[in-house]
């Protein structure tokens, strides 16, 4: 049972547009959420984080949106560039727990 | 910030053998590490949680003989591959939290490719 799941393998955009990656999960006692970036044969890399009890939480072009009725978030990339192009997963935790469940990640390629 | 090292980053190992991965937390005590593991077009999936000095928290799944965990400071955690087999082959990466943090476990290692021939 895949409790956190990003329904697109892969998105492409062009270079100074937004980039737009979802994930949507199925527990409701999820109160921590995190995007990482990660690079082939590399570890991934913390991007930014959201609490149950915020909606948005913004840093530099980097965006989180959590709709909590819809069981959705939501990565902003804007504006995109080439240098963002590597597969982003979300990821999940339970309150009170360091355990996180990852997405299955989305390929994100940024064409010049 | 935290950092997180994990050697060796590539290793290609014969079946029947073992094999030792190590993480350190460089500037900072990990009370917790997790080890997980990813295959090809697939999420990390959570092998186990390592406790310093404690036995480690093996995932539903995870066989605890074969994969050894040892966390035996507050700055290592060895995950040992016993008896490798060609589908032990994988991408193993481990992260440590941060004690006292808030955004538990951030930081991650740069994962180790091992190939079992």
């Amino acid at each position: 049972d895949q409790q956190v799941k990003q329904n697109s393998p892969s998105l492409s955009v062009q270079e100074g547009r937004i980039s737009i990656l979802n994930c949507d999960y199925t527990n409701s006692m999820f109160d921590y959420f995190l995007w990482y970036k990660k690079y082939p044969a590399e570890g991934p890399t913390f991007l930014i984080s959201i609490s149950s009890i915020k909606d948005k939480n913004e840093d530099g072009r980097f965006t989180v949106f959590l709709n909590k009725s819809a069981k959705h978030l939501s990565l902003h990339i804007v504006p995109s560039q080439p240098g963002d192009s590597a597969v982003y997963f979300c990821a999940a935790s339970n309150p009170g727990t360091y355990k996180y469940i990852f997405g299955t990640g989305t390929r994100l390629k940024v064409l010049a | 910030g935290a950092v997180v090292s994990q050697h060796p980053s590539r290793v290609i190992c014969k079946s029947g053998t073992s094999v030792k991965i190590e993480c350190r937390s460089l500037d900072f005590q990990a009370t917790t590490m997790f080890w997980y593991r990813q295959f090809p077009k697939q999420s990390l999936m959570l092998m186990a949680t390592s406790n310093e000095g404690s036995k480690a928290t093996y995932e539903q799944g995870v066989e605890k003989d074969k994969f050894l965990i040892n966390h035996a400071s507050l700055t290592l955690s060895t995950l040992t591959v016993t008896s490798a087999h060609p589908e032990d082959s994988s991408f193993y990466i481990c992260s440590a939290a941060v004690d006292g943090d808030a955004n538990y476990g951030y930081t991650f290692g740069s994962g180790t490719r091992l190939t079992v021939v």
